[in-house]
């Protein structure tokens, strides 16, 4: 079955420091890939996808690049704030039946 | 506004009980999805709901119970044969699977405590 595998948490950094959230997975078929990010006490948001090989998924400063190759679909940022302080989640779905798949998710922490 | 609503933000149950969680979405989306979250664990799928009257249980699905009669709403009962209920329980709809760039809209979760 499908399954996602996000790295060992948690993460902290200082602010403007750079950030890699490693996410790998494995799919029978051609899947979208997702990261959400909750903040405290909320549900989860879309941060940004990418439906196809090669593609970039980007927003607020974050990127995302799917790579077949690798399986994977590793989160980047050049410069974190404190604001950005949240659990991310990995995901994938497949095109069969719309089911969404999360890994474990990861806590990071940005101090000042 | 688009999005979905769940009802009630905590809850609290004594041992034995049964209890319902609300979950109303007004996206006209056709899929909606049961998760529990747990601390480390992340999302475990409960159950999910592609189109009105059916649903498929999820990875964790034991001692739960949901119902789909129309398509804006998909109530979740956790039933006093589940063993560790205390947990932050999420509601999430998709557009059906014949999109592959399914993004999933969640709710605010319930808290459910059992006291």
């Amino acid at each position: 079955g499908d399954s996602v595998t996000q790295m060992e948490g948690p993460v902290t950094l200082s602010e403007e420091a750079f950030l890699t959230i490693n996410c790998t997975y494995t799919a029978t078929g051609y899947p979208s890939l997702f990261w959400y990010v909750q903040y405290p006490g909320e549900g989860l948001q879309l941060l940004l996808k990418a439906t196809k090989a090669d593609d970039k998924g980007s927003n607020k400063g974050f990127e995302a690049t799917y790579r077949k190759e690798t399986t994977s679909f590793h989160l980047e940022k050049g410069s974190v704030q404190v604001s950005d302080s949240a659990v991310y989640f990995c995901a994938l779905s497949e095109l069969a039946n719309s089911k969404l798949t999360f890994g474990k998710g990861i806590t990071l922490s940005v101090r000042p | 506004d688009g999005g979905i609503t769940q009802s009630p933000k905590y809850l609290f149950r004594k041992e034995g009980q049964n209890v319902t969680l609300s979950c109303e979405q007004n996206l006209n989306h056709d899929a909606m999805y049961w998760y529990r979250q747990d601390p480390g664990q992340g999302l475990r799928l409960i159950y999910y709901s592609q189109i009105v009257n059916d649903f498929q249980k999820g990875d964790i699905a034991e001692g739960y119970s949901v119902s789909r009669e129309k398509k804006e709403s998909f109530p979740l009962t956790v039933t006093s044969a589940q063993k560790n209920p205390t947990a932050f329980y999420l509601c999430a709809s998709t557009q059906s699977g014949a999109r592959m760039n399914t993004e999933a809209f969640f709710g605010q979760g319930t808290r459910l405590t059992v006291v």
